[in-house]
């Protein structure tokens, strides 16, 4: 069973600091990889899937990147309402099953 | 605009089922998965199960033998059982669609819309 981690668990950055958050596999996974934000209290939202592609609607600081093994998330420039916990996720084939990583949480310093 | 409108029995006993629905409005049911999505308290995500519109079902290992996903499209409807819940099933479940996007041979799936969650809460 692929396992996947997150680091750091936890960070606080500055308004404006470039902030990079990386999602492991323990096995490669291509690029099958999605990116969600949840905000306190709130509905997780999608941001990127298949690794780097942006949703529609999620502003351009936010950026994935990675294939294999290694993944990260990146905010350009962090902004308050950017405060949330993000996990990743992956997709298995066969057998058919999702797995989202144990989560990142950003706070303003 | 697609919404996901979920219910179901927030208190539970010890041993009894679980047992959510989640209605989608305002578009296409068919050609989806649709799936159950769990998250304890200050915890995080966990996938529990997904069907489409033909009733063909996906379940995650961990839950299988306790987990049920039914569906009933004349209502653009589908549902959650969850048998003999202890404590530790305790969190906000979350119905979600399962959007799929083919890039050249590559199939990429993820969650794009969800519920707005239900908490379940299990104690004697």
């Amino acid at each position: 069973d692929i396992q996947m981690t997150q680091s750091p668990s936890s960070l606080s950055a500055s308004v404006g600091d470039r902030v990079t958050i990386t999602c492991r596999a323990s096995q490669g996974i291509s690029n099958y990889l999605a990116w969600y934000q949840q905000k306190p209290g709130k509905v997780p939202k999608l941001l990127i899937y298949a690794a780097s592609t942006l949703q529609s609607g999620v502003p351009s600081r936010f950026s994935g990147s990675g294939s294999g093994t290694d993944f990260t998330l990146t905010i350009s420039s962090l902004q308050p309402e950017d405060v949330a916990t993000y996990y990743c996720q992956k997709y298995n084939s066969a057998p058919r099953k999702f797995t989202f990583g144990p989560g990142t949480k950003v706070d303003i310093k | 605009q697609v919404q996901l409108q979920q219910w179901g029995a927030g208190l539970l006993k010890p041993s009894e089922t679980l047992s959510l629905t989640c209605a989608v409005y305002g578009g296409s049911f068919s050609g989806y998965y649709w799936s159950w999505i769990r998250q304890p308290p200050g915890k995080g995500l966990e996938w529990i199960g997904e069907i489409n519109h033909s009733g063909s079902t996906n379940y995650n290992p961990s839950l299988k033998s306790r987990v049920t996903i039914s569906v009933d499209t004349s209502k653009n409807q589908f549902s959650l059982k969850l048998s003999s819940v202890t404590a530790a099933d305790t969190a906000v479940y979350y119905c979600a669609r399962v959007f799929n996007i083919v890039v050249v041979t590559a199939i990429y799936w993820y969650f794009d819309l969800w519920g707005r969650g239900t908490l379940v809460t299990v104690s004697s």
